[in-house]
C-alpha cells in the first residue's frame, strides 16, 4: 500500500512569491491534515480537510489556504512568502483516529 | 484547551541503556495519544498510539508506554537502546477536534 506522498520535495522562493505544496492520501482516507515544522517552533497544526470540506485551521494568517479535491488529494498555498514561512511543511491523511505522515516538503524563502 | 509537554528537549543514553521519554498532556478529557519518531528529513513515523483499551502500548521497534491517568502521563521507554534509536521523539494527542497537539520533542543521542 502506497503511503502518503507529497510534493515537491524541496523549494526555495523569495518573499513575496506564492507557493503551492501537494498532498496525495493513502487510498480509502478521507481527511487530510497539514502541519507547519519550523526551526524553533515545532509542529503546528495548520488545516484540516474532510470530504471536500476545511473542517479545522489552526492559528495561521489567511495567506495559508488550501483545498480538497474530489480524489482527496490536497493543495497547500502559501501567498506572500515570508521568511519565516521557512519549514517543513507535512501531510497527513487520516483513518480511525491514526494520521500518517508523508516525507514534507522542505520550503526555504530567501 | 489540549497541551503535550515533552520533558527535557535532549536525552543521551548510552547503547544497551534503559531509554525513558517523558510526556505529559493536559486535557479533561483522556485523548488519543501517540508517540512520533523522526529521523533527519523525513516525515513522522507512528511508534505507537493509546486510545483507551490498554493501559499499557507495545509499539515498534522494542518500545512501549505506559498510560497513567493519575499522574496525565504517557512515558515512552525502551529497555536497551540501539544506535539506530538516535532520532527526535514526539509526543502528541488529539480530541475531539481532531488535530493533533504535538509536544517541542526529545531528540535522542545515543553513545557507545
Amino acid at each position: 500500500e502506497a503511503g502518503v506522498t507529497q510534493s515537491p520535495t524541496h523549494l526555495i522562493k523569495t518573499r513575496g512569491q506564492q507557493v503551492t505544496l501537494r498532498c496525495s492520501p493513502i487510498s480509502g482516507h478521507t481527511s487530510v491534515y497539514w502541519y507547519q515544522q519550523a526551526l524553533g517552533l515545532g509542529l503546528q497544526f495548520l488545516l484540516w480537510y474532510d470530504e471536500g470540506e476545511e473542517r479545522n485551521r489552526g492559528n495561521f494568517p489567511p495567506r495559508f489556504s488550501g483545498r480538497q479535491f474530489p480524489n482527496y488529494s490536497s493543495e497547500l498555498n502559501v501567498n506572500a512568502l515570508e521568511l519565516e514561512d521557512s519549514a517543513l511543511y507535512l501531510c497527513a491523511s487520516s483513518f480511525s483516529n491514526e494520521q500518517f505522515f508523508g516525507p514534507g516538503t522542505r520550503l526555504t524563502v530567501l | 484547551a489540549q497541551s503535550v509537554t515533552q520533558l527535557g528537549s535532549h536525552v543521551s543514553v548510552s547503547e544497551g541503556a534503559l531509554v525513558l521519554l517523558r510526556c505529559n498532556y493536559s486535557s479533561s478529557v483522556p485523548p488519543y495519544l501517540f508517540w512520533y519518531v523522526q529521523y533527519p528529513n523525513q516525515g513522522l513515523q507512528l511508534l505507537l498510539k493509546y486510545t483507551s483499551a490498554a493501559t499499557l502500548v507495545k509499539g515498534i521497534n522494542g518500545f512501549e508506554a505506559e498510560f497513567k491517568k493519575s499522574e496525565t502521563s504517557f512515558h515512552l521507554t525502551k529497555p536497551s537502546a540501539h544506535m539506530s534509536d538516535a532520532a527526535e521523539y514526539f509526543c502528541a494527542a488529539t480530541g475531539t477536534a481532531s488535530k493533533l497537539t504535538f509536544g517541542t520533542g526529545t531528540r535522542l543521542q545515543v553513545t557507545l
